[in-house]
């Protein structure tokens, strides 16, 4: 079983602040995926990382992947009450894709 | 578009009771299927997953099983349910190609009592 920490467990911030959540693991992958879930409903995408080093941003949401992919980060940039919700890293090996341990984000108005 | 269709969205269900959860996709053949556990505010434990029809491979040894029957069905059973068995259930698919995203559905609430 390939294990993923993640860090902060729980975040609670005031809107417009800014944050950043971190994933990590001793183990290699090929690709990595970032999901936020609501509660009551099921993981959605939000970005996939393949390349390591690798940077993507999605609005006010950055990722990047680390340089040996066995690590990843998402920074929210001036947070909204929208932003609320769980945050899952994945990665994948082979087929299957391992969870990390999630990050509980409540951002105040 | 592809689609994925779990149900029922929640279940309460006695003690040593059968279970079953089915989960289906639409707009893709020949998907990878997945079986999740997830326990309030954590993280996602894979329990089946899935490449073809009737090959299932199980991450933890438990008392539940699963079955695909055909190429986009995918069904959670138990003969006994425990209380240990309670949580949230998800089903996903992803592409059968090298580094896809999983896409999961709504989830089952499962209560054992």
């Amino acid at each position: 079983t390939q294990l993923l920490e993640q860090s902060p467990q729980f975040l609670s911030i005031q809107e417009g602040e800014n944050l950043t959540v971190y994933c990590n693991s001793s183990s290699v992958f090929s690709s990595l995926q970032w999901y936020r879930q609501e509660p009551g409903e099921g993981p959605v995408l939000l970005v996939t990382v393949v390349t390591g080093g690798e940077v993507k941003k999605l609005k006010r949401l950055t990722f990047q992947f680390g340089d040996a992919r066995k690590d990843s980060s998402l920074h929210i940039t001036a947070a909204q009450p929208g932003d609320t919700g769980l945050y899952l890293c994945a990665g994948a090996v082979g087929n299957q894709f391992y969870f990390g341990t999630g990050t509980s984000l409540t951002v105040i108005p | 578009s592809q689609t994925i269709h779990q149900w029922p969205a929640t279940l309460v269900q006695p003690v040593g009771s059968p279970l079953s959860l089915e989960c289906t996709v639409e707009g893709t053949s020949n998907p990878n299927l997945y079986w999740y556990r997830q326990a309030a505010g954590r993280g996602l434990q894979l329990l089946f997953y899935s490449v073809g029809i009737g090959q299932i491979s199980s991450e933890v040894p438990q008392n539940l099983s699963a079955s695909r029957p055909q190429d986009r069905q995918f069904i959670l059973s138990s003969k006994k349910l425990l209380l240990s068995d309670s949580g949230f259930y998800l089903c996903a698919w992803s592409g059968d190609s090298y580094q896809t995203e999983a896409f999961f559905g709504q989830g089952t609430r499962l209560t054992v009592v």
